[in-house]
């Protein structure tokens, strides 16, 4: 059960090009996010699946987009890379635990630098 | 849309002093508070949380505690160790999401 996984570990990218960072999970979990964090300022959602074949925006979605591609998947992209744009990556699933209270697990990151 | 306010942003303590930190949320519709802790380049993993139907809930040296009416939960470890220096974040549930506060940085001092 290898829980949640992201790929690439590590990814530099030039001001302008695009690149896809790919989430899945084995858990069964209905629900996937993306979060960035910078220093100082915790976890902020991106986007988020509900569900498979729903997405919505949080906090932060300019620049980016996502594809919940099956129940397991949820990729996120960008299409054209700015310097905001350097952080780490988190995904994460929940699982929805009676009454929809949820209990999230992450995967390992990316560390993204956008020169 | 819900808020998470968390304090302080770091604290220093003696190793087996106790710890405690603070958060406040704006949502009263909110029912799930999970506290994560995140070492240096790892990822957050959930350490406790607390639903809403009680007011403590205890772990070992880690306590969590939930004021409903005045929007407050605490973190509260007891006898600290190294290896309890992270950075600690609370959260909130606000629908189908989760809103974090932007975590302590805990410093166990020898």
């Amino acid at each position: 059960n290898a829980g949640v996984t992201q790929t690439p570990k590590f990814q530099v990218l030039k001001t302008g090009q695009s690149m896809t960072l790919q989430c899945a999970q084995d858990m069964n979990h209905n629900s996937m996010y993306w979060y960035r964090q910078d220093p100082g300022m915790g976890l902020r959602l991106i986007y988020y699946s509900a569900s498979e074949g729903t997405t919505d925006k949080g906090e932060v979605p300019n620049g980016y987009n996502v594809s919940r591609l099956n129940k397991r998947e949820f990729s996120l992209r960008l299409e054209s890379a700015a310097p905001s744009q350097t952080s780490v990556y988190f995904c994460a699933s929940t699982s929805s635990v009676q009454g929809g209270i949820y209990e999230q697990y992450f995967g390992p990151g990316t560390r993204l630098t956008v020169t | 849309g819900e808020n998470v306010e968390q304090h302080p942003s770091t604290l220093s303590v003696q190793e087996g002093d106790s710890a405690v930190i603070k958060c406040t949320y704006s949502d009263s519709a909110s029912n799930y508070f999970p506290w994560y802790k995140q070492e240096l380049g790892k990822r957050p993993q959930l350490i406790i949380d607390i639903r809403s139907n009680v007011g403590e809930k205890k772990d070992q040296r880690i306590a969590v505690t939930l004021n409903k009416t005045a929007k407050h939960f605490s973190l509260h470890i007891t006898e600290t160790q190294p290896e309890d220096s992270a950075v600690y974040f609370c959260a909130a549930n606000r629908d189908d999401k989760i809103i974090f506060g932007k975590g302590t940085r805990l410093h166990i001092l020898p």
